[in-house]
C-alpha cells in the first residue's frame, strides 16, 4: 500500500519555507526521499533509518517518527532550484525484501 | 553516475503488440527494479530482481513479465500492450538492496500505446 503524501502541490516564493509530509498505514523500517525535476529521473536526497532521526542536505532536512509511521521533509529558504516533484519511499517490515514503495508525489514550484 | 542505460528512450506501439524494454547497468549491482510513473500515482513498482534469474512481483505486475539472464540486463516485457500501459517506465538499481540503500534511476522510457 502506497504511503500518502501531503500536500499534493505547493507554490512558494523564493526564500519561503515548506513542509512535505509522508504517512503510512504500515509500520516502517525506513523512509527515503527523492526529487524529480520535470522530464528527468528521480534523484536520491536522503534516507532516514531510526525513529526520530533527522538528516540534512543543504537547506533540506527531514525527520522520521517511527511511532506515528510518518516522515516530514523540510525545505528552508527555498531556492528556484528546489522546484520539482518530491517523493517519499517506504520500506515496511512485511516487505523488507528490497521493495521500496513510493508515495504519489508532491509538486513544489518556487517562484522568483 | 550509476551507469544505467534504458532503451529505447521513446516508443510508440499499437494495442496488442508485444514490447520489450531494456535496462542495462555497467556496475554489476545485484538489485534492479522496474517502476512506472503516471500522473497522480507517483512511481509504482512493477517487478524487481535480486540476482540473475531471481525476480519477484511488485504492486502492479499484471500484464508484465521480466527476465534477468545476465547481471547487467533486466528486461521488461509487455506481452500484449494495452492503452493503460501508456506510461513512463523507469529502471532503478540498488547497490545493496534493503532499507538503507538508495535507488539510482535510469533516464526512463516513454511508451505510448495507441
Amino acid at each position: 500500500q502506497q504511503p500518502v503524501q501531503s500536500p499534493q502541490a505547493v507554490i512558494l516564493r523564493e526564500g519561503e519555507d515548506a513542509v512535505i509530509n509522508c504517512s503510512s498505514s504500515k509500520a516502517l523500517y525506513s523512509v527515503h526521499w527523492y526529487r524529480q525535476k520535470h522530464g528527468e529521473a528521480p534523484v536520491f536526497l536522503m534516507i532516514l533509518l531510526k525513529g526520530g532521526e533527522q538528516k540534512g542536505h543543504e537547506k533540506i532536512s527531514a525527520s522520521f517518527n517511527e511511532k506515528k509511521q510518518q516522515s516530514s521533509l523540510y525545505l528552508t529558504a527555498s531556492q528556484l532550484s528546489y522546484s520539482g516533484t518530491y517523493f517519499c519511499g517506504t520500506y515496511s517490515p512485511t516487505s523488507n525484501t528490497g521493495k521500496l514503495i513510493f508515495g504519489q508525489g508532491t509538486t513544489l514550484q518556487v517562484k522568483p | 553516475d550509476a551507469g544505467i542505460t534504458q532503451s529505447p528512450r521513446h516508443k510508440v506501439t499499437e494495442t496488442g503488440t508485444p514490447v520489450t524494454l531494456r535496462c542495462h547497468q555497467t556496475e554489476n549491482h545485484r538489485y534492479m527494479y522496474w517502476y512506472r510513473q503516471d500522473p497522480g500515482h507517483g512511481l509504482r513498482l512493477i517487478h524487481y530482481s535480486y540476482g540473475v534469474k531471481d525476480t519477484d512481483k511488485g504492486e502492479v505486475s499484471d500484464g508484465y513479465s521480466v527476465s534477468r539472464s545476465k547481471t547487467e540486463d533486466f528486461l521488461l516485457t509487455l506481452e500484449s500492450a494495452t492503452s493503460s500501459q501508456t506510461s513512463v517506465y523507469f529502471c532503478a538499481i540498488s547497490v545493496m538492496g534493503g532499507d538503507n540503500s538508495p535507488l539510482h534511476f535510469g533516464n526512463g522510457t516513454r511508451l505510448t500505446v495507441t
